[in-house]
């Protein structure tokens, strides 16, 4: 159960829109739809933001949404807000009742 | 809601053991899976393992297969991870989580450190 690949940094300026990828294999997320996304600011608790692959909590703006394309799954913020500067954790099923993680991707405003 | 709150842990020695709790706050205990995800300093997330409390299954990540057991005890609606022959690389923020088919809520996270 390898990791899944995210890039370790992304960045962008307010207003911007900026995508995290998330890739994993066909044993993961290029075979089920069952993706997630976690925020987490510094110190924090891990905060679920996308679950499904697509779906938002109530309560998470809409400014975030996931998408996957083969065996890679992305997320994307569009009009970035200083408060979305966080670290974000890709999450997908890996088949027989377990699960993997990304490596996490700091997303810094300017 | 569902609230999961920690306790536990704190500095162990090389070798030794660690039991870190997870308490819910109400009674949906039972008819949920509660997995242990883990976070080493300035590192990502890892899922260790879960349990489904109704049914006492469980399912380990080969990685910490013999070294991990979840139990939960269904009487006061609480969860306990114990990861053994600890080493410095296990020093870490343990959370305990719901397991849906994605995660939420969280524990508030235990320190483990492993010193001697």
């Amino acid at each position: 159960q390898s990791a899944l690949t995210q890039p370790a940094s992304v960045s962008g300026s307010p207003g911007q829109s900026i995508t995290i990828s998330c890739s994993g294999t066909s044993s993961d997320a290029g075979n089920y739809d069952l993706v997630s996304w976690y925020q987490q600011h510094p110190g924090k608790v891990p905060k679920v933001i996308i679950y499904e692959l697509t779906k938002r909590p109530s309560g998470v703006s809409n400014r975030f949404s996931g998408s996957k394309a083969g065996n890679t799954a992305s997320l994307t913020i569009s009009g970035l807000q200083a408060e979305d500067e966080a670290d974000y954790y890709c999450c997908s099923s890996a088949g027989g009742g377990t699960w993997v993680f990304g490596g996490g991707t700091k997303l810094t405003v300017l | 809601q569902v609230q999961l709150v920690q306790s536990g842990a704190g500095v162990k020695k090389p070798g030794s053991s660690v039991m870190v709790s997870c308490k819910a706050s109400e009674g949906t205990f039972s008819t949920s899976t509660i997995a242990w995800v883990r976070q080493a300093p300035g590192q990502g997330l890892e899922w260790m393992g879960r349990i489904v409390p109704i049914l006492g299954v469980t399912k380990y990540a080969e990685k910490f297969q013999g070294r991990v057991t979840i139990t939960a005890d269904r009487s006061t609606g609480t969860a306990h991870m114990e990861l053994t022959s600890l080493r410095s690389e296990d020093t870490a923020i343990y959370y305990c989580a719901r397991e849906i088919n994605w995660f939420d809520p969280w524990g508030q996270g235990t320190l483990v450190t492993v010193s001697s």
